[in-house]
């Protein structure tokens, strides 16, 4: 098993300029999370997927953040336009029926 | 709603010796907890959970936690560190009904020869 899959690794990308992260969970998982992680406010959920259904997008700081999940093998959050207060390292992670994910490597994404 | 304080933000601590990652929370609905690790520049990893049965869980990496319902804690424990367990710490709370977790602020463990 290949775990979860997050593209790509590291971003660089110019204030105001369309940022789109990538995640591929486990196979045979249902529900998928995409986190944010800051050191000033640690990991923040962002939105969750349960059977490719967002339940939960509370967490989605504003209008510019949107997250889609086509099929249960592919999900995308998409800023636009990013800020430099976006900076943060994003992590997908998912699970099956069952409490305890599975993180990916995460994406660091730098706004300048 | 749940929320998670980790009361320690670093602990360093000496090869060999033993550590203990202080994490409280709180809950108005019953809840699992979990403990993962973070290794420099990686993805978070599930080092145990508790859902049920015995409160004393054992992981992975010689780590282990107890629940004390009455104490609201899940302290994680391991009785002897290892260099390589240097890392960040993170506690975790979800409802029993929902799969939403909530984080703690980290404890980083610096592991010294």
């Amino acid at each position: 098993d290949a775990g979860v899959i997050q593209s790509p690794r590291h971003e660089v990308t110019e204030m105001g300029q369309e940022v789109t992260l990538r995640c591929k969970p486990i196979s045979g998982h249902n529900s998928l999370f995409w986190y944010r992680q800051t050191m000033m406010r640690g990991l923040e959920l962002l939105i969750y997927f349960n059977n490719n259904v967002p339940i939960d997008d509370s967490g989605m700081p504003e209008d510019r953040f949107s997250a889609k999940m086509p099929n249960a093998s592919f999900s995308t959050l998409k800023i636009q336009p990013s800020e430099p207060r976006d900076s943060a390292v994003y992590f997908c992670a998912s699970t099956r029926g069952g409490h305890g994910y599975t993180f990916g490597s995460g994406t660091r994404l730098t706004v300048v | 709603a749940q929320s998670v304080t980790q009361l320690d933000s670093q602990v360093p601590v000496f090869e060999e010796a033993p550590v203990e990652l202080r994490c409280n929370y709180s809950s108005s609905v019953s809840v699992y907890l979990f403990w993962y690790v973070q290794y420099p520049n990686q993805g978070l990893q599930l080092l145990l959970k508790y859902l049920s049965g015995s409160t004393l869980v054992k992981g992975i990496n010689g780590f282990e936690a107890e629940f004390n319902k009455s104490q609201t804690s899940f302290h994680l424990r391991k009785p002897s560190v290892h260099i390589s367990d240097t890392a960040e710490y993170f506690c975790a709370v979800s409802p029993s009904n929902d799969y939403k977790l909530s984080f703690g602020a980290g404890t980083t463990v610096t592991v010294r020869a």
